[in-house]
């Protein structure tokens, strides 16, 4: 089955600066790559996703790249903001699958 | 439009007991999924369903059990719980499955079993 491996497990950035998450997967008949936020208490809410056939995707300060000959994708926030501070979370689904199979989470920590 | 409601929030269970944690939708989806949380591992899928009667194991399905009888609900059952169970768990739905748009989550419930 898929393995999708996520680093770093932490990431503490001063507001303004970049972040980025980084995962690799490991199926390469994997085709859709969503990313998920999960603030404290609350589950998961998807805030971008790319699929196979698009290098990057871009959303005002959220883009995500996908390199799928190396089989790596990656999340970028530019310009941190304090509500930016949460877990992140990527994740892969091969084929038809109706399954997503989640990285182990970024704890990203956005400080004044 | 409540989304994805689970109850409870929390609960802690003594070893051996049962437990049925709740999820129902109000958004007519036809997938919906239980993922378990542990720290520092990211969520596991425990089972899904890609429509009523229809349910399939995921990755991590032992000590588990679902029923789908409605489209709107997908209980969780814990038979005879462990230590090993203590973890947050999610419900979530989709209407055409993760291949295709994002899943709703519901709020979670913390479980602990002492």
């Amino acid at each position: 089955g898929e393995n999708v491996e996520q680093h770093p497990s932490t990431l503490s950035v001063q507001e303004g600066d970049s972040a980025v998450i980084k995962c690799t997967y490991s199926d390469s008949a994997s085709n859709y790559f969503p990313w998920y936020k999960q603030e404290l208490g609350k589950g998961p809410q998807l805030i971008i996703d790319i699929r196979s056939n698009v290098g990057e995707k871009k959303d005002q300060r959220i883009a995500v790249t996908l390199n799928k000959t190396a089989k790596h994708f990656s999340l970028h926030i530019t310009e941190t903001q304090p509500e930016d501070s949460a877990v992140y979370f990527c994740a892969a689904v091969t084929g038809t699958a109706s399954k997503l199979t989640f990285g182990t989470g970024t704890r990203l920590q956005v400080t004044l | 439009n409540a989304g994805v409601t689970q109850t409870p929030k929390f609960r802690i269970l003594k070893i051996g007991q049962s437990m049925t944690l709740q999820c129902t939708q109000d958004m007519n989806h036809n997938y919906m999924y239980w993922y378990r949380q542990d720290p520092g591992m990211g969520l596991k899928l425990i089972y899904y369903s890609v429509g009523a009667g229809i349910t399939d194991k995921g990755e991590v399905p032992n000590g588990y059990n679902v029923s789908r009888s409605t489209t709107e609900d997908f209980p969780l059952r814990l038979e005879l719980a462990a230590p090993s169970q203590t973890s947050v768990y999610f419900c979530a739905s989709s209407y055409t499955g993760a291949s295709n748009e994002k899943l709703f989550f519901g709020s979670g419930t913390q479980l602990s079993v002492l």
